[in-house]
């Protein structure tokens, strides 16, 4: 069976850092281009950042550009989001997903004072 | 980026009648290798998108023949020929074809 098992959100301060990672399993992880998705309380889907099945190519939205971070462990079979510099705007619902076809079923970002 | 348009906003449908959905782009989404890619995604109440249809016409694993995509270039449509009231949610067009990925608004279905 497919799995992505998203965690590490958090409440966290504007301004503060915070990891995501997405575990998962039942598939080859190591072939498949991952992303990251977001989605602020009662909005819409936003895409975030992919990266390819090596690790050596990412690209991101450029509301997070120069702040987020993704980053991916094949040996681990786990896809991460290093997010820096939060801001109130980021708070989401941050899902994987595999290739855009298999999703997470997320966690929880809330950047507040 | 390009911009993705869903119409209707909401739909309310008689259980066992058909429903549409449209999803204009701003741009073409043929790719230079020739695919599109267009997908359909519904996300129940509660849970995370779901994928239905990808490359504009393809059903992913387990999604009913009821679910049928169809379009080229910049107008796609989601038909449902019959539906089912575990149906309801938000439906979600979304392209691939070029960076950044970008989705529709959403066209919230439910059941009358």
């Amino acid at each position: 069976e497919v799995q992505l098992v998203e965690s590490g959100g958090a409440l966290v301060q504007p301004g503060g850092s915070l990891r995501l990672s997405c575990a998962t399993s039942g598939f080859t992880f190591s072939t498949y281009w991952m992303h990251w998705v977001r989605q602020a309380p009662g909005k819409g889907l936003v895409w975030v950042s992919r990266i390819n099945p090596d690790g050596s190519t990412t690209s991101d939205a450029d509301s997070v550009k120069g702040r987020f971070t993704i980053s991916r462990d094949n040996a681990k079979n786990t896809l991460y989001l290093q997010m820096n510099s939060l801001r109130a705007e980021d708070t989401a619902v941050y899902y994987c997903s595999s290739g855009l076809l298999l999703w997470g079923q997320g966690t929880l970002v809330t950047v507040s004072s | 980026d390009v911009v993705m348009t869903q119409t209707p906003l909401s739909l309310s449908v008689t259980p066992g009648q058909p429903a549409s959905i449209s999803c204009k782009s701003s741009q073409s989404l043929v790719h230079s290798d020739g695919k599109t890619y267009l997908y359909w995604y519904v996300q129940k109440p509660g849970q995370s998108p779901q994928l239905l249809i990808y490359e504009v016409s393809n059903r992913f694993f387990g999604v009913p023949d009821r679910f049928r995509g169809s379009g080229a270039a910049t107008d796609f449509t989601l038909k449902v020929s019959r539906v089912e009231a575990e149906d309801i949610g938000v439906y979600y067009c979304m392209q691939s074809t070029q960076l950044p990925v970008t989705f529709g608004g959403g066209t919230k279905v439910e059941i009358k």
